[in-house]
């Protein structure tokens, strides 16, 4: 099984839904992380988490939520998917102190999301 | 806020030969790392090399190698003997130990037989 998780890993989904993005992982890692990925601006950080009590917006937050819900479990809404949401999101973890310092900084598979 | 700009789209090279892919970035830390990672088209993210800041001497993971300008905040990634597997979607990133990644736009290799 993969350290980091995300399901689903492709999914089409209408203007104004309410859609889940789940991510679990077995790295045992503090912080995980929800990036979000379009076409010529790379990657960007739409939330992330360093203990299951603190959660923290990103660059890109609105439009989104998230829920810790346990240290492995880390999932993203969004409460009215909109067509701009359309992209490929990747959930992140890292460990605490060493972080990008260290290789523990480990990405899930993605997840390709289509608003029509 | 940290800024990475990666100015090269696209490029490619033919097969055995040697590219560079240039990353440039902006911040006023001083304690920071540096990392180009690999997005081939199964969308994995895959770390192909890091750089601490601290360190004066250039990274190098067998035919991948950097040339960090810390001065020039530039980080190029030098790519040696190209193979066809090399081919993929490369993104240069900025992270502190804080955690969060910034990421540049992406540079697209392709790799010609």
């Amino acid at each position: 099984d993969a350290d980091v998780t995300q399901t689903p890993r492709n999914r089409i989904t209408k203007t104004g839904k309410r859609i889940m993005l789940e991510c679990s992982q077995t790295k045992g890692h503090d912080r995980m992380y929800w990036y979000r990925q379009d076409p010529g601006l790379g990657l960007r950080l739409i939330y992330y988490s360093f203990d299951v009590k603190d959660i923290n917006k990103g660059e890109i937050s609105d439009g989104y939520s998230v829920s810790r819900q346990a240290q492995a479990k880390f999932s993203l809404s969004l409460e009215s998917a909109i067509p701009n949401q359309t992209a490929l999101y990747f959930c992140a973890t890292s460990d605490r102190g060493q972080d990008t310092g260290s290789y523990g900084y480990t990405f899930g598979s993605g997840t390709r999301l289509t608003v029509v | 806020a940290q800024t990475v700009t990666q100015s090269q789209p696209e490029m490619s090279v033919q097969e055995a030969e040697t590219v560079t892919l240039s990353c440039t970035y902006d911040t006023s830390e001083s304690d920071y790392y540096l990392f180009w990672y690999k997005q081939p088209p199964s969308r994995q993210m895959i770390l192909v090399i890091r750089q601490e800041a601290y360190k004066q001497q250039n990274a190098t993971e067998n035919r991948f190698s950097v040339n960090f300008q810390k001065a020039a905040k530039s980080f190029s990634l030098k790519i040696s003997d190209s193979q066809l597997g090399d081919a993929a979607m490369y993104f240069c990133a900025y992270g502190t130990s804080y955690g969060k990644l910034t990421f540049g736009q992406g540079t697209i290799l392709t790799v010609h037989p």
